[in-house]
């Protein structure tokens, strides 16, 4: 059964701090997605990672994919309150759209 | 723009009763949609796989007497909480794959909030 775990479950950060959140999975998986939620909305895509070594970057958040360590971790530089959320990454094993969601870590940013 | 809707957004309903919620894909056909349910605080956990003119897959663990699947049409999947009780308060999201082969994501709807009193 395929298992996707978050660390840090929580997170409180000052503003202008780096921080990574990271991502493991327990089964083979090219296809791994990073979301934000925010309180009582639904899911708002952030990234998509397709391949081994897969690097992605939007703003202050950067993605990285290492299929081989079944890793994948969210960057967040240089922090801002607008980006207190909830963030899940997302595993597609089967290739069939059925998404494992990993644990989530509620990302609280303090002005 | 959004690609699935939901609706209703919200719904409150007493226990024992049973209560529709919709999801749609706009301008596109689904023949598989799928359903996810998040409760408060919670990550969302995928309950059942919807297969336009066959039976919903449900995933271990649901019940699919309870959770009433239909996809009667290309672009619309109901799920159905029968006989609803509290603990069955909870966020429910749809969503639908990719328009086409060049895309890997899917479109998730804006969800819909159940409240079982």
């Amino acid at each position: 059964e395929l298992k996707v775990e978050q660390n840090p479950l929580f997170l409180s950060m000052q503003e202008g701090k780096n921080y990574t959140i990271y991502c493991n999975y327990s089964t083979t998986s090219d296809r791994l997605y990073w979301y934000r939620q925010d309180p009582g909305k639904s899911l708002e895509s952030l990234f998509v990672l397709l391949s081994n070594g897969a690097v992605k970057q939007e703003g202050r958040l950067m993605a990285s994919l290492d299929t081989k360590a079944r890793l994948s971790t969210l960057h967040i530089t240089a922090a801002v309150h607008d980006l207190s959320a909830t963030y899940f990454c997302a595993v597609d094993a089967s290739g069939t759209y059925k998404y494992i969601f990993g644990t989530g870590t509620r990302l609280k940013v303090l002005a | 723009g959004a690609v699935v809707s939901q609706h209703p957004s919200w719904v409150i309903c007493k226990s024992g009763t049973s209560v529709k919620i919709e999801c749609r894909s706009l301008d596109f056909q689904a023949t598989t949609m799928f359903w996810y349910r998040q409760f408060p605080k919670q990550s969302l956990m995928l309950m059942a796989t919807s297969n336009e003119g066959s039976k919903a897959t449900y995933e271990q663990g649901v019940e699919k007497d309870k959770f009433l699947i239909n996809h009667a049409s290309l672009t619309l999947s109901t799920l159905t909480v029968t006989s609803a009780h509290p603990e069955d308060s909870s966020f429910y999201i749809c969503s639908a794959p990719p328009r086409t082969l060049f895309s890997y994501e899917q479109y998730f709807g804006p969800g819909t909030r159940l409240t079982v009193t």
